[in-house]
């Protein structure tokens, strides 16, 4: 099982600050098959990045992702409001698919 | 619009049983697979495992294995998780996801909250 592990657990920035989020596995991942999705409290997670550095359909283009073999990163380029939420990982490229334990973007 | 409609709010005692639906719309429903995610309260996600709609082929998460049946009714095109033998730590949001292998997951359902309490 590759295990996925996020740094750091929270993030406390500002409105139009940078926010760089980690992810490293404990093997690589395969085909880059890994993907970065957010979370707001009582909603189901949204995908924003797949295979590494796509993005999904819809989300803007301040949020990059980057990586390969077991370093991978996320990156906002200047916080919006509602960017402020919690972010994880995850790798589909081999069973069990696995998440990160999260990365919380807090309001400063 | 593809999406996907889950069952409501359960709560369960111990050593209960538990079976939520997943209705999928918008999209050919065996052309792709579901996966089931769950969340306890305050915690991250959890891959719980994945089913084919097509020939219902399943691949659980070794932890759950002999306590989870993941089932389709491609008649209706729904998909089923069935958790067995509840404990008070099952207590958690199910999230089911389309799941096209090898490939992230970008629908997801609403989540219904299982409540394992006595």
């Amino acid at each position: 099982e590759i295990v996925l592990t996020q740094s750091p657990g929270t993030l406390s920035l500002s409105p139009g600050e940078r926010a760089t989020l980690s992810c490293r596995a404990s093997q690589s991942v395969s085909g880059s098959y890994l993907a970065w999705y957010q979370q707001k409290p009582g909603q189901a997670p949204r995908l924003l990045i797949y295979a590494a550095s796509s993005r999904a359909t819809g989300i803007p283009d301040r949020f990059s992702g980057s990586g390969s073999g077991t370093d991978f990163t996320l990156t906002i380029s200047r916080l919006e409001p509602e960017d402020f939420a919690v972010y994880y990982c995850q790798q589909y490229g081999s069973s069990p698919r696995t998440f990160g334990q999260g990365t919380k973007v807090e309001i400063k | 619009q593809v999406q996907l409609v889950q069952s409501g709010a359960e709560v369960k005692k111990p050593g209960a049983s538990v079976k939520v639906s997943c209705k999928a719309s918008g999209y050919t429903f065996i052309s792709y697979g579901i996966s089931w995610v769950r969340q306890a309260p305050g915690q991250g996600l959890e891959w719980m495992g994945w089913i084919s709609a097509y020939n219902g082929n399943t691949n659980y998460v070794q932890k759950l294995q002999g306590r989870v049946t993941m089932t389709t009714d491609t008649s209706t095109s729904t998909a089923y998780m069935e958790l067995r033998s509840l404990r008070s730590d099952d207590t958690a949001v199910y999230y089911c996801a389309i799941d096209r292998v090898l490939d992230a997951f970008d629908i997801w359902g609403q989540g219904t909250m299982v409540t394992v309490s006595s």
